[in-house]
């Protein structure tokens, strides 16, 4: 079974704090996945990066970066010196061959709240 | 670019009434997805077009059917809305038929919220 958590349901900072969002996933697939997404509070999904199973390496865009490690089934996602803008929900998704398709699986996002 | 269009962006239901939600992509994807969110529960998949001409369960089927009229449209109907619809619904599309390096990154409509009442 695929599955995706996101352990923190909300978190609350204070601007120009850094801030990690957690995400594990679960999958006995060898090729799969994995997705970072926004939420902003006017409800559109945008996508923010996409890391294939087979690439670990680390990625930094700009105050955003995310660590992917196979070993731990992690891929977390780090907002270096947070702005207001960065208040949004995030979600991290898996995804998974199924029926000729990758079927996106969705954690149950991390709202984030940051304050001026 | 369009990218993914849904309509319409709210919808007021009775209990009972039957409605059908539409989407369509401009990218040329095969794949085609139908989620809802609820507050606390993420998106879930209710259910998907791999390619044009097939359709499967995801999730959360119970109370939906869809149907892929062509590779660009992708509806979603609720034949007898129940309260427990009431929800964000999101179409999204992706090309992911097994392309290395194709993106496989969904895109997604900017959601229909429906309310049963």
């Amino acid at each position: 079974a695929q599955k995706v958590t996101q352990a923190q349901t909300e978190i609350s900072v204070v601007e120009k704090e850094d801030v990690t969002l957690d995400c594990v996933y679960e999958t006995r697939d060898t090729t799969y996945y994995l997705f970072w997404y926004k939420q902003p509070p006017s409800g559109e999904l945008v996508f923010l990066i996409r890391r294939n199973s087979f690439d670990e390496q680390n990625e930094i865009s700009g105050r955003y970066s995310w660590n992917f490690q196979k070993s731990t089934s992690s891929f977390n996602f780090t907002i270096t010196a947070s702005q207001v803008v960065d208040s949004a929900v995030y979600f991290c998704a898996l995804s998974f061959a199924s029926g000729g398709s990758y079927i996106p699986t969705f954690g149950r996002g991390t709202s984030l709240i940051v304050h001026p | 670019n369009a990218g993914v269009t849904q309509t319409p962006k709210f919808q007021v239901l009775k209990t009972g009434q039957s409605m059908t939600l539409q989407c369509a992509q401009d990218m040329n994807h095969n794949s085609m997805y139908w989620y809802r969110q609820d507050p606390g529960m993420g998106l879930r998949l209710i259910y998907y077009s791999a390619s044009e001409g097939t359709t499967d369960k995801g999730e959360v089927p119970n109370g939906y059917n869809v149907s892929r009229l062509n590779k660009r449209e992708f509806s979603l109907r609720l034949e007898s809305a129940a309260p427990s619809q009431t929800s964000v619904y999101f179409c999204a599309s992706s090309e992911s038929f097994f392309r290395a390096g194709m993106d496989t990154e969904a895109f997604f409509g900017q959601g229909t919220r429906l309310t049963v009442v």
